[in-house]
């Protein structure tokens, strides 16, 4: 059964840097998200993608995020600068017929 | 704005007794619902969902516009039934995003 992939499983960066989380959602689906779970809290929305534009973007998702599909298969989240705060888990999910699919999940962790 | 209650954190069960997870939610429109479990070190996966109307792994759930819930039940509690539980919805038109609740950690005492 296709699953949704994510890389890297883990990732430590240092306080202002670029991180770059990758996303490859499951091949015929054509609705993309990207959720987070800060530890002991509630999964939270961030951006949904269609059709190479956001069609949703929450309150967290401020200018220091981007989303991309450079590519056919990979989606990426980009945290420009990275601050204490943007450690939690990064979920990324893919969709068809309003069922969403979910990756394992990136553990980030800015030191 | 839509919200999702889940009022339990923790609930612990005996095996073969009988669970209920619960789930209230707030949503002006007409809300799709949703339960994810995820299993010790695995990813979030769908449980059921309501316009499904099936039951998976023996669960049920039954959307109560009335008193705005959504419930997960099933009658008798195995120990594979332990792990993280999470209610979650939607609106009621395209592939939006998904609100989610707290969680509840279900364990199963043998």
């Amino acid at each position: 059964e296709p699953e949704v992939t994510q890389t890297p499983s883990h990732q430590v960066t240092q306080m202002g840097q670029e991180v770059i989380l990758r996303c490859v959602p499951i091949s015929n689906h054509l609705y993309f998200y990207w959720y987070r779970q800060i530890l002991g809290q509630k999964v939270e929305f961030l951006v949904s993608f269609y059709n190479n534009e956001i069609s949703e973007k929450s309150e967290i998702f401020d200018d220091q995020f981007s989303v991309e599909r450079p590519d056919g298969s990979n989606f990426t989240l980009k945290i420009r600068s990275t601050k204490l705060e943007d450690s939690a888990m990064y979920f990324c999910a893919s969709s068809v017929a309003q069922t969403q699919y979910f990756g394992p999940g990136t553990r980030l962790l800015v030191l | 704005a839509q919200r999702v209650t889940q009022p339990e954190k923790l609930l612990s069960v005996f095996k073969g007794a009988p669970v209920e997870l619960k789930c209230n939610y707030s949503y002006s429109g007409s809300p799709e619902l949703f339960w994810y479990v995820q299993y010790s070190r695995q990813r979030l996966q769908l449980l059921l969902r309501h316009i499904s109307r099936e039951s998976i792994k023996g669960f049920t759930a039954d959307l109560n516009k009335g008193e705005t819930s959504f419930h997960l039940k099933k009658p008798f509690a195995q120990e594979e039934d332990s792990a993280m539980y999470y209610c979650a919805l939607a609106q009621d038109f395209g592939n939006e995003k998904l609100t989610f609740g707290t969680g509840t950690r279900l364990t199963i005492i043998p």
